[in-house]
């Protein structure tokens, strides 16, 4: 059972477009909710997080946005670039736990 | 990538035969995980250690082993590697507060089953 459900699979976009990018959930218990971003050859790394009494978040060009009765939440990159080019994972865990659950991740590419 | 090394980067070895993938900090965290990313799949937790000969199983546990005999060093063990392993396997370690929280990864071990 897919805990973080996250879509879409890829996308391509143009330099100075928004890319979204979204992650739905099952498990109300879950109350952090990270992106991750990895480039090629590299582990993943911590973007940017959001917890649920807040309905969004933004750090530089990177907004969460959060919706917890649809128990849905959404990466958005503004005037994305080249740059950005990575695969983008959403994950969740709840309190207390040691584990965090990953989306099976999205492939963004931006062209210039 | 947060004072974690993984050993080796690469490694290509025939099925039946044991694998042993190392990972060291030097952060002083409690906990370590080990992660397997495939196409797919993203990234799937094996096991994790929340201290010296503390270990418990994530939800691919099957066919591996682990060891913590020192804060610093994570082993991973597949006893007979199969083709289904084949995959790259990552080291995460995350400090104790919120540990499920902010983890940071090493940078991989890409591993072929022949």
């Amino acid at each position: 059972q897919q805990q973080v459900k996250q879509s879409p699979q890829s996308l391509i976009v143009q330099k100075g477009g928004i890319p979204i990018i979204n992650c739905a959930y099952e498990n109300t218990a879950f109350d952090y909710f990270p992106w991750y971003q990895q480039f090629p050859g590299k582990g993943p790394a911590l973007l940017i997080a959001i917890r649920p009494d807040v309905s969004e978040k933004k750090e530089g060009r990177f907004t969460i946005s959060f919706n917890k009765s649809a128990k849905q939440f959404s990466l958005h990159i503004m005037d994305s670039q080249p740059g950005d080019s990575a695969t983008y994972f959403c994950a969740a865990s709840q309190g207390g736990s040691e584990k965090l659950v990953f989306g099976k991740g999205t492939k963004l590419t931006v062209n210039p | 990538d947060a004072g974690i090394t993984q050993s080796p980067r690469h490694k290509v070895t025939e099925t039946g035969t044991p694998v042993t993938l190392r990972c060291h900090q030097t952060e002083n965290h409690r906990y370590m995980y080990w992660y397997r990313q495939d196409p797919g799949h993203g990234l799937r937790l094996i096991h994790y250690s929340y201290g010296v000969k503390d270990t418990d199983k994530g939800e691919v546990s099957d066919g591996y082993s682990v060891s913590r005999s020192k804060t610093e060093d994570f082993l991973l063990t597949l006893e007979s590697a199969t083709s289904s392993q084949t995959s790259v396997y990552f080291c995460a370690i995350s400090e104790s507060m919120r540990p499920g929280e902010k983890l940071f990864f090493g940078s991989g071990t890409q591993l072929s089953v022949l």
